[in-house]
């Protein structure tokens, strides 16, 4: 039972390059989200889709963009990383009517 | 703007005693409130999921409350394990949605 994955787990980049962390889901939700987890702070918003083919911002969406493939899959793209951008990365998904929420395991990124 | 406190941001107990977790928010118009259980470099793992309408919830050693009027909800975990060693996160949802805005987290320590 797969739930949430997201690829890569690891990654270091330099100032400047751009890359995106993909994430699939396989429990059919609707909603799909990407938050940023830094010390001492709680896991904040970046983007979310309510439904395939919506996207909206969250509280820390400069950056970043991000599309939604179908209903399975939200990725996430820095065009132009930056050391601020240094944080863990956390998809999660969930349904309507209550919306509990499941996450991936995280995906680890270093701006140098 | 929802805002979500976690105290104490740290707590180490000896194996057997009862955990208590708080989680206080500032707007009293949540749609849901959920517990989540943090493992060193992993994932979050839903433990709790309480809707606006609900008092408490169950499972197993846990039990989670919300009083909405005071802004506040409470994780007990009963008899205490050096595995519930983990960093314990509340989030609040203000919407059908699932938009969670998240406290820092309570990192608790569980010693045999």
């Amino acid at each position: 039972n797969a739930g949430v994955t997201q690829t890569p787990k690891f990654q270091v980049l330099k100032t400047g390059q751009s890359m995106t962390l993909q994430c699939a889901q396989d429990m059919n939700h609707n909603s799909m989200y990407w938050y940023r987890q830094d010390p001492g702070m709680g896991l904040r918003l970046i983007y979310y889709s309510a439904s395939e083919g919506t996207t909206d911002k969250g509280e820390v969406p400069n950056g970043y963009n991000v599309s939604r493939l179908n209903k399975r899959e939200f990725s996430l793209r820095l065009e132009s990383a930056a050391p601020s951008q240094t944080s863990v990365y956390f998809c999660a998904s969930s349904e309507m009517g209550p919306p509990e929420a499941f996450f991936g395991q995280g995906t680890r990124l270093t701006v140098v | 703007k929802q805002e979500v406190t976690q105290i104490p941001a740290a707590l180490s107990v000896p194996e057997g005693e009862n955990l208590v977790l708080n989680c206080s928010f500032t707007d009293s118009a949540i749609y849901n409130l959920q517990w989540f259980r943090q493992d060193p470099g992993k994932g979050l793992t839903s433990l709790l999921l309480i809707q606006s309408s609900q008092r408490e919830q169950t499972s197993g050693r846990l039990n989670a409350s919300l009083d909405k009027s005071s802004g506040r909800s409470t994780l007990y975990i009963a008899a205490s394990q050096p595995g519930d060693s983990a960093t314990y996160l509340c989030a609040v949802s203000t919407d059908s949605w699932g938009k969670f805005q998240f406290g820092a987290g309570t990192q608790v320590v569980v010693t045999p």
